[in-house]
């Protein structure tokens, strides 16, 4: 079955350094999403990417960079991670504008 | 801009009994709008979603919402509860893009 997998699933990191959250999706699917959640915000979305090579800043970018070189995976890097950075991260994927998004199960970093 | 609203910050409810949790947007045009839910510790699982056409949705677990464009509304229902319908449940929106917007959530609560 087709699926969407984040890793890893918990992380705890100190301030300063450089993380990276991974995000394989096996739907083939050209939309990617990267949403951090957090109590009271619901999930705010970060990066997007429509295709290959393709990427966009969401609402809440600053701090976070992702990189598309193929369709299965859209990482998310921190560049120097910070305690606002603590947060639940979900990645999603869908076909296009209106279709349902799947998620990930979701990655719980904390940055201390 | 595109926002989606949940009033309903938390709600508690006898197991057996009705359920409603709502849902207000703001867009400019027919949105299409979901409804996903969160068990803990899990990610986001579609319950419905509404394109066009009937207003009233069903959806899995015996979930259905209404959309009244007149009301910019998109509230969820369901008729009896169950003790394992205790969740956070998220209302989204997406126009023409194709990234969701999220409301905050309601966290659900059921009594035995």
């Amino acid at each position: 079955d087709a699926e969407i997998t984040q890793s890893p699933r918990h992380k705890i990191t100190e301030t300063g350094r450089q993380v990276t959250l991974a995000c394989h999706q096996t739907w083939n699917h050209n939309n990617m999403f990267w949403y951090r959640q957090d109590l009271g915000h619901g999930l705010r979305l970060i990066h997007y990417s429509y295709g290959v090579q393709d990427t966009n800043k969401g609402e809440v970018s600053d701090g976070y960079s992702v990189s598309r070189s193929n369709t299965e995976d859209l990482p998310l890097t921190l560049e120097s991670a910070a305690s606002s950075q603590t947060s639940v991260y979900f990645c999603a994927s869908s076909t296009g504008a209106g279709t349902e998004a799947f998620f990930g199960q979701g990655t719980r970093l904390t940055v201390v | 801009a595109q926002s989606v609203t949940q009033p309903d910050i938390h709600i508690t409810v006898s197991e057996g009994a009705s359920l409603e949790l709502r849902c207000n947007y703001s867009y400019g045009a027919t949105p299409y709008l979901f409804w996903y839910v969160q068990s803990p510790g899990q990610g986001l699982q579609l319950l419905l979603k509404y394109f066009s056409g009937d207003t009233l949705v069903q959806g899995i677990k015996g979930f259905e919402a209404e959309f009244k464009r007149s009301q910019s509304s998109f509230n969820l229902r369901k008729p009896s509860v169950h003790w394992s319908d205790a969740a956070e449940y998220f209302c989204a929106l997406s126009g023409s893009a194709r990234q969701l917007t999220f409301g905050s959530g309601t966290q659900l609560t059921v009594l035995p």
